[in-house]
């Protein structure tokens, strides 16, 4: 079964605004990775946050886990076009011996 | 220090032919990945590998899929007989042990 679970499924926002994407798991982790996928290519690692952090920055990326919730937010501030793609939460397991679980992404789409 | 590295980047196979999908993990990196992508799906795990062991082949089809990683020389992902639901995008990913995953580009493989 997929540890991750993106919501929501497929959002489009204007050119400029702020994007929101959250992440659920199910079961204990030693970290939550978040991923972009462009059409066509591989997947782009965006940022790692560890299950003792709660908040980390990356130039406009902002990412949040509450392991209580079980859960992550992506926020990508002042969106741009090139920003279109699927972003991807993954979980590294504790139970697990490092596999990586994705969920199915959330479908991103800036509008000009 | 190259990233990982995967070819074919596409492959065309009729039903019933073989496919090898190669895979070389970045430099230092004894662990890695396979994922597949069907179309409009997430990514799913298949197999996670370290130099010359099998560790999780939970998610591998149990007939005709096969996957190695010897002492020397690329993971290799081989599918026999393919059929048509065998086309999909295959990522691997390799890691050094806990923590990031690097992906490679991908191969699409296409079974006509």
């Amino acid at each position: 079964s997929q540890q991750g679970e993106e919501d929501p499924q497929a959002l489009s926002i204007q050119e400029g605004e702020n994007a929101t994407m959250n992440c659920s798991y199910k079961t204990s982790i030693n970290n939550l990775q978040w991923y972009r996928q462009n059409s066509g290519r591989g997947l782009v690692h965006l940022i790692l946050i560890r299950s003792n952090e709660r908040e980390k920055h990356s130039g406009r990326l902002r990412v949040t886990l509450d392991t209580s919730k079980k859960s992550s937010s992506l926020l990508i501030t002042a969106s741009r076009a090139a920003d279109t793609a699927s972003y991807f939460c993954a979980t590294d397991g504790r139970d697990r011996d490092d596999k990586i679980i994705f969920g199915k992404g959330t479908r991103l789409h800036i509008l000009p | 220090n190259a990233g990982v590295m995967q070819n074919p980047r596409h492959l065309v196979r009729r039903r019933g032919q073989e496919a090898r999908l190669r895979c070389s993990p970045m430099k230092g990196h004894s662990h890695v990945y396979w994922y597949r992508q069907l179309p409009e799906e997430g990514l799913k795990f298949m197999v996670y590998l370290q130099k010359e062991n099998i560790i999780d082949e939970s998610g591998m089809p149990k007939e005709r899929f096969s996957a190695e990683f010897p002492k020397e020389g690329p993971s290799i992902l081989r599918i026999q007989q393919v059929v048509r639901g065998d086309s999909a995008a295959y990522f691997c990913a390799s890691s050094p042990g806990l923590g990031q995953n690097y992906f490679g580009p991908g191969t699409r493989l296409t079974v006509t």
